[in-house]
């Protein structure tokens, strides 16, 4: 299993403006992954962060407005850039330890664009 | 296009009233379908790995089944604290572990 810390938990930020999640793997893992979580619905993948190298990223999502980074096995961040109301939502950062698949949370950090 | 269709979306029981949730979904060759719980304001926990069809997971009062086209999560006797957001995701076998979620069954159970 993995422990995973996020920060910040939440925030309300300013329209135009961006900001960084970060995301702590308590041991290494083989994958880490970004989620959205708008409110009341499912879980959507926006990228998944590859060590050293650039994110792969889902349909929908660009790397100008969702940049990510993920210097080491145990640390992953996430910028949420240029802001607007429709990005608020519950971002979620992922860990995969192993390859059997199951994945292990953060508690989410919760954006409010005003 | 992989799918996963979870049902109901909500769900009410009384306490030790019985019932399943279940979880239709396509993929193009399966490598897992998971379980998670996730309680409000909390990230997905996971609860299940299954990973071909016949096979059966059992964890206190949840057991989660599977077949080709579908997956069943059977709660027996629930109390109160097993309310949450019960969520199924499909992983295939081409999809290099991106993970598919569904909406997920909102469960409530009254005492």
């Amino acid at each position: 299993s993995a422990v995973i810390s996020q920060k910040p938990s939440r925030d309300i930020c300013q329209r135009g403006t961006s900001l960084t999640i970060q995301c702590q793997v308590d041991s290494q893992v083989t994958m880490m992954f970004w989620y959205r979580q708008q409110p009341g619905q499912s879980l959507t993948l926006i990228a998944t962060a590859n060590q050293g190298s650039e994110a792969t990223y889902e349909s929908g999502f660009v790397i100008d407005k969702f940049p990510i980074s993920r210097p080491n096995l145990t640390f992953s961040t996430l910028t949420v850039s240029n802001m607007s109301p429709e990005d608020s939502s519950i971002y979620l950062c992922s860990a995969m330890t192993g390859r059997t698949g199951e994945l292990f949370f953060g508690e989410g950090s919760r954006l409010t664009v005003l | 296009e992989d799918q996963v269709t979870q049902s109901p979306e909500a769900l009410r029981l009384q306490e030790g009233e019985s019932s399943s949730l279940n979880c239709s979904y396509t993929v193009s060759g399966l490598r897992g379908l998971f379980w998670y719980r996730q309680d409000p304001g909390k990230g997905p926990e996971f609860l299940f790995t299954l990973y071909s069809a016949g096979e059966e997971k059992e964890k206190e009062r949840l057991k989660a089944t599977l077949t080709k086209k579908e997956s069943f999560l059977h709660i027996t006797a629930p109390k109160p604290e097993d309310s949450a957001t019960y969520l199924c995701a499909v992983q295939a076998k081409t999809g290099g572990f991106k993970t598919i979620f569904g909406a997920g069954t909102r469960l409530f159970v009254k005492a």
